[in-house]
């Protein structure tokens, strides 16, 4: 039973260039939740999807960044045309409601 | 707006010492706590406290929940230097139905040999 997998791990991205990070829940976790961890800093949340909604997207920035939890398929978080201020690592989380999230590793993103 | 709050914001002790840290909310449609520990890369899950189960224990850790005064400590007896990590809390809440999950900044606990 593979736990929550996200790739890729490490991605570099010149500035005005687009991100992907893909995150895939733990098998039968229809929940899924997206933070972003800047430096010196605790984890903020994001967005919160289920299979083909976006139940809260609250704490995503209003432009550039979008998140999709398609119905076959991973959760993918998109940042468009990044900037140094995007770096940061991203988290992304599963669950079923009233059971502890697991977390995936991680994807560092760097922009230079 | 949900807020989840720990202290102190980060803390140095010597091996043996014993650690207290805390964290208090305010959310609506409060349903759980739960504690992660963060070394280099992903949290890992500590316990989660909720109204029927307001206090755990896993060896030398130890996690009361108060849901009057909104707030929980996780306690550390026997620090080790394996120990040092980032500490967080989160506060799982009612949206209908559906859940959220808000976190805190989290506690940097150094232990020193």
């Amino acid at each position: 039973n593979a736990g929550v997998m996200q790739n890729p791990r490490h991605l570099v991205r010149r500035r005005g260039q687009e991100a992907r990070l893909r995150c895939s829940p733990m098998k039968g976790h229809s929940h899924v939740y997206w933070y972003r961890q800047l430096p010196e800093e605790g984890l903020k949340f994001m967005v919160y999807l289920q299979k083909e909604n976006i139940i809260d997207e609250s704490g995503m920035p209003k432009e550039r960044f979008s998140a999709e939890f398609p119905k076959e398929g991973p959760s993918i978080l998109r940042i468009q045309q990044v900037v140094r201020g995007d770096s940061a690592a991203y988290f992304c989380a599963s669950s079923t409601p009233g059971q502890k999230a697991f977390f995936g590793q991680g994807t560092r993103l760097t922009v230079v | 707006e949900d807020k989840v709050v720990q202290s102190p914001l980060s803390l140095v002790v010597h091996e043996g010492d014993t650690v207290t840290l805390n964290c208090s909310y305010e959310v609506t449609n409060f349903r759980s706590l739960l504690w992660y520990k963060q070394e280099k890369k992903a949290p890992t899950f500590l316990f989660m406290l909720t109204s029927s189960g307001i206090e755990k224990k896993s060896g030398r850790l130890s996690s009361i929940l108060d849901k009057k005064e909104l707030s929980s400590i996780l306690n550390i007896t026997a620090t080790q230097t394996g120990d040092s990590a980032i500490y967080l809390c989160a506060v799982e809440a009612l949206t209908g139905a559906n859940s959220k999950l808000t976190f805190g900044k989290g506690i940097t606990l150094s232990v020193r040999p």
